[in-house]
């Protein structure tokens, strides 16, 4: 069965830094790209983050660009997004994801929760 | 970047269909995705490739296309439907990934 569980959310103040994990389980993680999606509280759903299978492809969301830093380890099947300089409008439930290519987002996690504020 | 307009709302009649729309100007190039999400859970992926339903999505969920409008279909719609759907793209290069505005479906 397909896992994915997110970690290492939680309250940051503006200009901090966080560091989520998303732990997979069930299946190759090798032989899949993920991505990071948010949503911030009673909006919608924003792309923030894509890392391909080999790790030499790493896209950004524009408002994401500079600050945060997606990573992998295939070794612990571990997908990381490192968020420096965290804003206000940072603050959402993140959400890792199975990249299934053209099938699309087919496997989700249930989010953890980044809150910044002062 | 691109866009992905959807209307705010859709309501419907246990029984009845429901279509929601999603507009883009480069919708004609690109696949669309659709995702259905009640509240406190993840999204749940409904469509891929337009029109392509994933094992264990009932059959009343479709996708057509046509142009630059996709829609999203609920055939005998149930209350267990009630939820925000979002439609989703990447753009013609696969560097940047877009979602819709969303439509939050209501069952009457």
């Amino acid at each position: 069965e397909v896992q994915l569980v997110e970690s290492g959310g939680g309250l940051v103040q503006p200009g901090g830094s966080l560091r989520l994990s998303c732990a997979a389980s069930g299946f190759t993680f090798s032989g899949y790209s993920m991505v990071w999606v948010r949503q911030a509280p009673g909006k919608g759903l924003e792309w923030v983050a894509f890392i391909g299978r080999s790790t030499t492809a790493m896209y950004y969301a524009d408002s994401v660009k500079g600050r945060f830093t997606i990573s992998r380890d295939t070794v612990r099947n571990s997908l990381n997004l490192q968020m420096n300089s965290l804003k206000d409008e940072d603050t959402a439930v993140y959400y890792c994801a199975r990249d299934e290519g053209a099938k699309g987002f087919d496997y989700w996690g249930q989010g953890t929760l980044v809150a910044v504020s002062s | 970047s691109f866009e992905l307009t959807q209307p705010p709302s859709v309501s419907v009649s246990p029984g009845q269909t429901a279509r929601i729309t999603c507009s883009g100007d480069a919708l004609p190039k690109l696949y669309t995705y659709w995702y259905q999400q009640k509240p406190g859970q993840a999204p749940v992926l409904v469509i891929y490739k337009d029109s392509e339903r994933p094992s264990g999505i009932p059959e009343r969920f479709s996708g057509s296309s046509s142009g630059t409008i996709v829609t999203l279909i609920i055939s005998a719609v149930q209350a267990e439907d009630e939820a925000d759907y979002y439609c989703q793209s990447a753009d013609t290069t696969g560097t940047s990934f877009v979602f819709g505005t969303g439509t939050k479906v209501t069952v009457l």
